[in-house]
Parts: C-alpha cells; sequence; structure tokens
C-alpha cells in the first residue's frame, strides 16, 4: 500500500492568494482527518470524515478554510484567502473504523509558507 | 473532554543515557486508547505504541518501554541506552474506543535531543 498521500510536499504563496491541499487517504480507510501542527498550537485537528461525510470542522479556523470529500480517495483543503498566520505544516491521516484502536496512518504533509 | 499533558518540553541527554518521557492524560471515558508517536527531523508522524485502557501491562520493545498506569493517569515512555538517531519531537495521543469522536487528542510533544 503506498500509505498516505498528500500533494504538494511544500507550497509557498503570496498572502490573498488561494491555497488547496490534496490528500489521498489509504484504500478501504473510511475517516480521514486534516490536522494543523504550528510551533503555537501544535497538533490541532481542523476536520475529519466519515464515509465522506464531514462529522466534526469544530477546529476549522475561520470562513476562510474549508474542506471536501468528493469520494473516497480524495479530499482537499481549501484556504481562500491565504494569510502569513496560516503557515504551518498541514497532515492527512486516514483510518479504518473497525481498527481505531490502530490510530492513524498519516501522510508526509505539505508544508504551506503564506508570503 | 479529553487532554493530554506533556510537561518536558525539551529534554537534552548525552547519548546511551536513559531517558523517561512523560505523559499524563485525561478523560472521562472508561474505554480509551493511549499512543506514542515519534516526530524525527524529517518531519513525518510515525506510530510507536498503542495501549488499550483495560491493559496495564507494561511493554518493552528493544530500547523502548511503556509504563501505563490508570491509577495516576499516566503512560510514560523510557528509552534505554539513548541514541543520536532517538533524536525527535515525541507526541503521546488519546483516542475514545467507543462510538463517539474519533479524532486523536495529542498533547504538545517533547523534543529530546540526544547529544553524542
Amino acid at each position: 500500500d503506498a500509505g498516505v498521500i498528500q500533494s504538494p510536499r511544500h507550497e509557498v504563496t503570496e498572502m490573498g492568494q488561494e491555497v488547496t491541499l490534496r490528500c489521498k487517504p489509504i484504500s478501504g480507510h473510511d475517516y480521514l482527518f486534516w490536522y494543523r501542527q504550528t510551533m503555537m498550537r501544535g497538533l490541532e485537528l481542523l476536520i475529519y470524515f466519515n464515509n465522506n461525510v464531514p462529522i466534526d470542522d469544530s477546529g476549522m479556523p475561520e470562513d476562510r478554510f474549508s474542506a471536501k470529500m468528493p469520494n473516497a480517495s480524495f479530499s482537499t483543503l481549501k484556504i481562500q484567502p491565504s494569510e502569513p498566520r496560516d503557515s504551518a505544516v498541514y497532515f492527512c491521516a486516514s483510518s479504518f473504523s473497525a481498527h481505531t484502536s490502530y490510530g492513524y496512518t498519516f501522510g508526509s504533509g505539505t508544508r504551506l509558507t503564506v508570503v | 473532554a479529553q487532554k493530554v499533558t506533556q510537561a518536558q518540553t525539551e529534554i537534552s541527554v548525552v547519548e546511551k543515557e536513559d531517558v523517561t518521557l512523560d505523559c499524563v492524560y485525561e478523560t472521562r471515558d472508561t474505554t480509551y486508547y493511549l499512543f506514542w508517536y515519534k516526530q524525527p527531523p524529517s518531519g513525518e508522524l510515525v506510530f510507536l505504541i498503542r495501549r488499550n485502557s483495560f491493559d496495564e501491562q507494561n511493554e518493552i520493545s528493544g530500547r523502548y518501554s511503556w509504563n501505563f498506569q490508570k491509577s495516576t493517569s499516566s503512560f510514560n515512555f523510557t528509552i534505554t541506552a539513548s541514541q543520536v538517531v532517538d533524536s525527535a519531537v515525541y507526541f503521546c495521543a488519546l483516542i475514545r474506543s467507543d462510538t463517539g469522536r474519533r479524532a486523536l487528542t495529542f498533547g504538545s510533544g517533547t523534543r529530546l535531543q540526544v547529544q553524542p
């Protein structure tokens, strides 16, 4: 299995631009999570999906952030417009409900820099 | 609400020393799982161990060992004879095992620096 695949690995964009982060979960996994990691706030959950349906988006910072999961094999996290304080590493993770006890498999992350 | 506390922000040791990373958690659930993840300088999150709340047996895997004490809500991680390659940020995390919220709650992490 290829694991959780995130793209791009690095993204540098100018303030005000739209940014789209992509994630392909492990085939067969029915949960997908988006986390953000910053020095100040550590690893924080942004949103998670179950069977492509958003379950908890309480961690999404503000309306500038949106996430979609149009099918079981693809999810996007979009920031529009981006701001310098959005600079962080964004991780996607997936898991299989019957094996929640096994935790998640994380992607390699997308390092976003907004200048 | 769930909470995971890693009070040690950064630890520095010399190679071959033993080191213990502390983790204290809070949860109202009776059934839950605890985890440790490692984040090396390359940035990925690597799963190390999971522990069921009903299983208080300590576990040893090579130079790594984990001490789970439900009475003190702690799940500490010890590295014996540390090596430079152990240098990383280590995260403790918690998840409910029932049908409730499925998201992992992470501690703030402990940065371990092992000096040669």
